[in-house]
This record gives C-alpha cells, sequence and structure tokens, in this order.
C-alpha cells in the first residue's frame, strides 16, 4: 500500500525562518493533505492539493506537487514558535483512506 | 464548540480487561474513522464507517470492534486488551468518504495496557 514519507524527520530553525519539508508517495493519488499535530493533540488539516495541481498556498503555508516524482513539499514561511509541532502528510489512493506518513518534528526556537 | 470529541482522554488498564472509547462529531459528516498512533507516531487506520455502515476494516485483531449507533458517534470497543495495544487512538471525521475535503481529529485517547 502507498504510504506518504517525509523527509528530513527532524528540523529546528530560528523564529522568522523558512522550513521545508518534502514528503514521497509510491503509487497514484487522487490528491494529496497535510497535517499538522501538536504535542498531544489531534492533527489539523491544513491542505489539500488535488493531483492536477502543481503549487498551492495558503496563509504562510505553500505546498507543491510533482506527480512525475510522485513528491510534495511543505513550506512555512516566517516561521514562528507556534509552528512546532509534527507535520504529516497523507495520500488519498482512491480507497477510501489516506495513507499517512511518519511525520516531521519541526521545532521554531524563538 | 468541539467539532470531533473522543472520550476517555487517558485510559490506563490491565491486560485483558475489556474497555471502550467513544467519539462524537458535531460537524454533520457523513464518515467516521478509527486511528491508531503508536510510539513512533505512524499513524494507521483501523476503520472507516459511512452513513453508519462499515466501508473500512484494515487487518485488526478481531478483539477489536467498532459500534455506529448513528452517524454523529463512532465507538471503539476493545476486547481482552494486550500490552500491544498501548497507543494513541484517534476518531476522526469527513464530509465523504471520497477524501475531497481533509479530515477533522479528535484530541485522541491515550491508552496504556499494563
Amino acid at each position: 500500500s502507498q504510504q506518504g514519507e517525509e523527509d528530513p524527520q527532524a528540523l529546528s530553525i530560528q523564529e522568522g525562518e523558512n522550513a521545508t519539508m518534502n514528503c514521497s508517495y509510491k503509487t497514484s493519488i487522487n490528491n494529496l493533505q497535510w497535517y499538522r499535530q501538536n504535542s498531544g493533540r489531534g492533527l489539523v488539516h491544513l491542505i489539500l492539493i488535488r493531483s492536477n495541481e502543481r503549487e498551492k498556498h495558503s496563509g504562510r503555508l505553500r505546498v507543491t506537487l510533482d506527480t512525475s516524482k510522485k513528491s510534495s513539499s511543505l513550506l512555512i514561511t516566517a516561521s514562528r514558535a507556534a509552528d512546532t509541532a509534527s507535520y504529516f502528510c497523507a495520500t488519498d489512493g482512491g480507497n477510501n483512506r489516506l495513507a499517512f506518513g511518519k511525520g516531521n518534528q519541526v521545532v521554531v526556537i524563538p | 464548540d468541539t467539532a470531533v470529541s473522543q472520550t476517555p482522554k487517558y485510559l490506563v488498564t490491565q491486560m485483558g480487561n475489556d474497555k471502550s472509547i467513544k467519539c462524537e462529531q458535531n460537524l454533520g459528516h457523513d464518515t467516521m474513522y478509527w486511528y491508531k498512533q503508536d510510539s513512533k507516531k505512524f499513524l494507521k487506520i483501523m476503520f472507516s464507517y459511512n452513513n453508519k455502515e462499515l466501508i473500512i476494516n484494515e487487518t485488526v485483531p478481531n478483539r477489536f470492534s467498532p459500534k455506529s449507533p448513528d452517524k454523529a458517534h463512532l465507538n471503539l470497543h476493545i476486547n481482552s486488551l494486550e500490552l500491544g495495544d498501548s497507543a494513541v487512538y484517534f476518531c476522526a471525521s469527513s464530509q465523504e468518504a471520497g477524501l475531497l475535503a481533509g479530515q477533522y481529529f479528535g484530541p485522541g485517547t491515550r491508552l496504556t495496557v499494563t
């Protein structure tokens, strides 16, 4: 079964810097989604990009999708301490389920 | 207003016991899910219900039995608990089974089996 895999797995940056994380997957998809999980909390849906889209923006978030390379990236611009969290990508392969990656831990240092 | 709520938040119990986790969503969504997140934060789907009907049943021991009394509720009953069942269990919901708009997650239930 397909599974998103984020890279790198841990990222520590200074407040105000940009954070970029990547995700790769193995099979064709309908869409790819990014989620954030704060420590001890549930996941929060951030953004969804469809397979026919290449880039999408939402506030300080920018997501790209390259279906030829089966990869996606999430960019958080001008990071804040509140962005400290784990970020997961999840792929919808059309079988009514999301396959989640392993997650990236991002720490933003004030 | 809590969109997806779960109870209890923490559950500590001994091996062999039977326990239930409850989930409710007030979003009017048609589809609900149960996920298991292990100690390495890997999230894996267990079950999915659409309008009270089971549509996904992953390779989960039959000690786990979901029940959906109505489309706003999806409970998880676990029989004969084992040490390996220790994890965080998340309930989630979405507008449709087609996954076009993202899922809403509950706060999680941390289950510890001793």
